[in-house]
C-alpha cells in the first residue's frame, strides 16, 4: 500500500488568489495524480504528473490555471490560480503502486473561494 | 468516452442484510476496475481491485464481480454493518495510462 498525506488539509482564500497544494508520499512511486471533487460530484482528474517530465492534463484542465510539480518521486504539488468561487472543490492527490497497478488516494484538501 | 453509471444512487438497508452495487461502463477497453470507499469529507479508500482478465475478488464481507464484455461490475456487501455506511465508488482503469473514469457513487446507510 501507500501512505500519502497533503497540505493543508483544507482552506479558505479569496477570489482572485492561489493556492498551492502538496502531496506527499511515504514510498517512491512512477505516477502520480491530482482530481477533483466538486460538491456532491464525484472524481475528475485533473491531469498526471510523472517525474522528470511535463504533466499531461485532461481535456477542460489547462496548466496556466493549475501548474503542477513533480521534483522527485515522493512528491507533487498541484497550484489553483487566480482563484474563483467555481474552483471550491476537494483536491485530492493519488498514486499507482504494486503489481496490480491499485491507486491509493490522499486525504484531500478542501478549498473554499469566497 | 468512458461513462460509467451506478445504480443505485444511494441505499438505505437494516444491518445484516445482503446486498448489491452496481456498476455499468460504456467502454469495455478497460485495464482494471477499482471499487473505492468514501467517508463524509474523507479521501478514498481502497476496497478491492480486479484486472481485466478477472472474474472476481474477494476481501473479507466484500466480493466484487467483473462482467467485461457486458461493461458490468457488481460489488457485494454480505451481513452488512452501520460502520459500512460510506459512499462506494467504481472506476475502471484504462490501460497503462492509470487513468479512473469515477461513477457518481452509491451512497449506503445501514441503520443499526
Amino acid at each position: 500500500s501507500a501512505v500519502i498525506s497533503q497540505k493543508p488539509s483544507r482552506d479558505i482564500c479569496q477570489r482572485g488568489t492561489s493556492l498551492t497544494i502538496q502531496c506527499q508520499v511515504d514510498s517512491q512511486v512512477t505516477m502520480m495524480f491530482w482530481y477533483r471533487q466538486q460538491p456532491g460530484q464525484s472524481l475528475t482528474l485533473i491531469a498526471t504528473a510523472n517525474q522528470g517530465s511535463e504533466a499531461t492534463y485532461e481535456s477542460g484542465f489547462v496548466i496556466d490555471k493549475f501548474p503542477i510539480s513533480r521534483p522527485n518521486l515522493t512528491f507533487s504539488t498541484l497550484t489553483v490560480s487566480n482563484m474563483s468561487p467555481e474552483d471550491s472543490s476537494i483536491y485530492l492527490c493519488s498514486v499507482e503502486k504494486g503489481s496490480t497497478d491499485t491507486q491509493y488516494f490522499g486525504p484531500g484538501t478542501r478549498l473554499t473561494v469566497l | 468516452k468512458q461513462e460509467v453509471t451506478q445504480i443505485p444512487a444511494a441505499l438505505s438497508v437494516p444491518e445484516g442484510e445482503n446486498l448489491v452495487l452496481n456498476c455499468s461502463f460504456t467502454d469495455s477497453a478497460i485495464y482494471n476496475l477499482q471499487w473505492f470507499r468514501q467517508d463524509p469529507g474523507k479521501g478514498l479508500t481502497s476496497l478491492l481491485l480486479i484486472q481485466s482478465s478477472q472474474r472476481e475478488q474477494t476481501s473479507g464481507r466484500l466480493n466484487a464481480s467483473l462482467d467485461k464484455s457486458s461493461g458490468r461490475s457488481t460489488l457485494y456487501i454480505a451481513a452488512s454493518q452501520p460502520g459500512d455506511s460510506a459512499t462506494y465508488l467504481c472506476a475502471p482503469g484504462s490501460g497503462n495510462t492509470g487513468k479512473l473514469i469515477f461513477g457518481q457513487g452509491t451512497t449506503l446507510q445501514v441503520k443499526p
